[in-house]
Formats: C-alpha cells, structure tokens, sequence
C-alpha cells in the first residue's frame, strides 16, 4: 500500500521565478493538505483540497495556488518566489474532508536563491 | 500570543528516565487535538489523539486539560528512539485549519 507519495524531493530555484510541487495522496484518500515547514518551526498550513475544490485555506498570498486532480493528487504552485518561501513542502492526505488523521508525504525542500 | 505554544527544548535525558511535555492553546473552541513525531529532516507521523479523558499507549500517556488549556505527552522507559521532535496540533471545532506548534526536541542519550 502505498503512502503518500511527493515530488521532486529537492528544488533550487531564483527569487522572482515560478515552481510546481507534486503530491499523491495514500491510497483510499480524497483530501490532500498542504504545509510549508520553515526551519526550526512546526508546519503551517497553506491550504486543503477536497472534491477538486480548494476547501480551507490558511494565512498565505495569492501566489499560492494549488489544484486538485480528479484522481485525487495534488498541485502546488508558487509564484514570484521569495528568498522567504525556502522551505520544506508537506503535502498530507486524510479521508472524507477531514485533517484528523493525516498522513505526511516525505516532503519537497525549496531552496530560493 | 501564539495560537499554539511548546517550549522548544532540548529535553537531554537518560535512557530509562520519564519525560513529560506540555503545550498550551489560546482559543478554548479548539476541539481536536494530536501528537506528532517528526524525525531529523523527516515527515511528521501522527503519534496519538489526545482524548477528553485521557489516552495511553505503551509507555506514551497523553492528556488533555480543557480548563488550563493544555495538553501533555507523558514518555516512561525512554529510548533511544525516542530521540525526535514532539509536535503537537490543535484544530478549532468546525474548522479544518490544524495549528502546529514549532516543536519540542527530545534527546534521549545512553
């Protein structure tokens, strides 16, 4: 069975320039989560898809946007990046709309330079 | 002050020591609340709920406080293993929003 999957696992990019972020949710899931996990913080979240629609989203700029697959993975996308976007990207996955019981994929870590 | 509060430690204990940590919450409409472990530049796993009446699981007791609003993760016989970031979440009722804390490291040595 397998777990939630995340790719690419690392990623250098410029300030100014665009990225996309990938996740597979575990298998049975429908409802992908995603966090930006900044060093030496717990994460924090961007934003939860759920039906393809994005259903909750946390204190973050228009740059981040995401997408939601009719095989339930995920997108995330951001643009513009700043030297403060360098992070590692979580994506997790749970079941029925909820974020009890999530799954952690083993994340992207984003270095803007 | 922070929706979600942990002393970020380092916890330096012998192996066979207990340990306890606490992380206090400000909204009391929080409703769900967890434990995490996260291993160095590795995923968050959920480690255990944290239930209204208290929950074990081997030598893992986590504890709820509604009133003081906190909650506890209690280790007894720590391991090596052990050795990892606590991170507790706490999600509002209604709201699919978890709130992390940043973490409370723990080094178990021998």
């Amino acid at each position: 069975d397998a777990g939630v999957t995340q790719s690419p696992t690392h990623l250098i990019k410029t300030r100014g320039q665009q990225v996309t972020l990938r996740c597979s949710p575990k298998s049975g899931h429908d409802t992908v989560s995603w966090y930006q996990q900044a060093l030496g913080q717990g994460p924090q979240f961007i934003f939860q898809y759920y039906e393809e629609e994005e259903r909750q989203r946390g204190n973050f700029p228009d740059r981040f946007s995401g997408h939601q697959f009719p095989n339930y993975s995920s997108e995330l996308n951001v643009n513009a990046l700043l030297l403060g976007d360098s992070a590692l990207y979580l994506c997790a996955s749970s079941s029925s709309g909820s974020t009890d019981t999530q799954y952690f994929g083993p994340g992207t870590r984003l270095t803007v330079l | 002050r922070k929706e979600v509060e942990q002393d970020p430690g380092p916890f330096n204990v012998p192996e066979g020591a207990t340990v306890a940590f606490n992380c206090t919450y400000s909204n009391s409409a929080s409703q769900s609340f967890f434990w995490y472990r996260q291993d160095c530049r590795k995923e968050p796993k959920l480690l255990m709920s944290v239930y209204s009446s208290g929950n074990e699981d081997g030598r893992f007791t986590a504890q709820l406080n509604r009133a003081s609003q906190y909650i506890s993760l209690l280790i007894r016989d720590s391991k090596l293993s052990d050795s990892a970031t606590y991170l507790c979440v706490v999600t509002l009722g209604g709201s699919y929003i978890p709130t992390f804390g940043r973490g409370t490291s723990l080094i178990v040595h021998p």
